[in-house]
């Protein structure tokens, strides 16, 4: 099983629509969780820390299942823009960067 | 407002070449990185370096080295390169190893014939 593993999708919704989509962890001792976003041929930006709590920013809300191993992304309201592959990130407790792990990512992919 | 600035932008190299990929960042940043993206593969850590004056292996080490100059800058070696380190390669950085999230360059487009 890899370490963090991510539905590649791509997930094709029209704009407007909601969606969401999970990635699951097996190291259970993670702390901190992100998620990125990547355009086509461009560098990952940062999309939004998630917190244990769980935490909104605008359209896009971020939550932590620490029962079950995941994270989740949702985007209200999609728009032509969010067209990108959602990459999370995943590291692991007191550990060293060489167990901050990149999920391959999911593709979304908006139709007007 | 530079952030993370890689150079070059493009290569082509001939097995066996050597070369040297840049890396500056100005956020006063901690800790560096050198990930390499493959198609189907996300980002695997090459080498990084969690503070000034140490670097450390990271998923894919192998026919890279890397020096950490100074706080700003880090770069990455290929002493004799392979087809198939043909990728893009990205540098980030972050305030910390730790817990903290990465600022990534706009990536270095790699090809080894």
């Amino acid at each position: 099983r890899k370490e963090v593993e991510q539905d590649p999708g791509p997930f094709n919704v029209p704009e407007g629509a909601t969606v969401a989509f999970n990635c699951t962890y097996s190291n259970s001792a993670s702390q901190s969780f992100f998620w990125y976003r990547q355009d086509c041929r461009k560098e990952p930006k940062l999309l939004m820390s998630v917190y244990s709590s769980g935490n909104e920013d605008g359209r896009f809300t971020a939550q932590l299942n620490r029962a079950s191993q995941y994270i989740s992304l949702l985007i209200r309201d999609s728009k032509l823009s969010d067209s990108a592959t959602y990459l999370c990130v995943v590291n692991g407790r007191y550990s060293s960067a060489s167990k901050i792990i990149f999920g391959s990512g999911t593709r979304l992919s908006i139709r007007p | 407002n530079a952030g993370v600035t890689q150079t070059p932008k493009f290569q082509v190299l001939k097995t066996g070449q050597s070369m040297t990929l840049q890396c500056a960042q100005d956020m006063n940043h901690n800790s560096m990185y050198w990930y390499r993206q493959d198609p189907g593969m996300g980002l695997r850590l090459i080498y990084y370096s969690a503070s000034e004056g140490t670097t450390d292996k990271g998923e894919v080490p192998n026919g890279y080295n890397v020096s950490r100059l100074n706080k700003r800058e880090f770069s990455l070696r290929l002493e004799s390169a392979a087809p198939s380190q043909t990728s893009v390669y990205f540098c980030a950085s972050s305030e910390a190893a730790n817990n903290q999230p990465q600022h990534f360059g706009d990536g270095t487009r790699l090809s080894i014939l």
